[in-house]
């Protein structure tokens, strides 16, 4: 149990709506990624939140927005949806050191966008 | 850019061995990872290297030469639960850290 929760768990939407997708992170953790993974792909990585600032960003337009809250929990929204953007999203929270590394995973919101 | 490369299928049977191997190119390099993930789940944590070496943990251990930009994860005494697919991952920094994901390699295991 990663402590890492998401909602809603599944999801349908028109092209072109707006959708907003929430984590709620490990506790203890202040660090959030969120992640987009296409069918057969591994997870392509979209921003990252560190005390409820955007901290680094992947390749994906700004339609792709992002808020993390006080109590570390956090959202992803994207507006004018397309085809493309259906995917699994996952949100992961990280602990860490230099030597250690470990990112944990909540299940994930299917995303289909029609 | 950074860019991982790891054989997109493996077939195994019960109690076998197998290795799966990760070559990668990036801009920076501060450790490799593995993940496991079945069907329709999330990924969860299996080793982190930073350092060159084997690390074990039970049945599966995992490899780094950073001179070679390679590693591989070795699973032991194959089970049937073991059938997934494993991603390698690049964290490129430990300042701003996040994950490269390759694209995965699906393991059959079969009886």
């Amino acid at each position: 149990e990663t402590g890492v929760t998401q909602s809603p768990t599944h999801l349908i939407k028109t092209r072109g709506q707006q959708v907003t997708l929430r984590c709620s992170s490990q506790s203890g953790h202040n660090t959030v990624s969120w992640y987009q993974q296409a069918l057969g792909q591994g997870p392509q990585f979209i921003f990252q939140y560190y005390r409820e600032e955007e901290n680094g960003r992947g390749n994906f337009p700004p339609r792709f927005s992002g808020l993390q809250f006080p109590n570390y929990s956090s959202e992803l929204n994207v507006n004018a949806l397309e085809l493309d953007d259906s995917a699994l999203y996952l949100c992961a929270s990280t602990t860490g050191t230099e030597a250690y590394y470990e990112q944990y995973f909540g299940p994930g919101t299917r995303l289909t966008v029609t | 850019g950074q860019s991982l490369e790891q054989p997109s299928e493996v077939t195994a049977v019960e109690g076998a061995i197998v290795q799966i191997n990760c070559t990668y190119q990036t801009s920076g390099f501060y450790g490799l990872s593995w993940y496991q993930q079945h069907d329709g789940g999330a990924p969860t944590f299996l080793s982190y290297n930073a350092l060159d070496g084997l690390e074990e943990t039970g049945r599966f251990s995992s490899f780094l030469s950073r001179s070679d930009s390679y590693g591989y994860l070795l699973l032991q005494e194959l089970q049937m639960k073991d059938s997934a697919s494993y991603f390698c991952a690049v964290r490129a920094d430990s300042g701003y850290s996040t994950l490269t994901f390759g694209k995965g390699t699906m393991l059959l295991v079969s009886p």
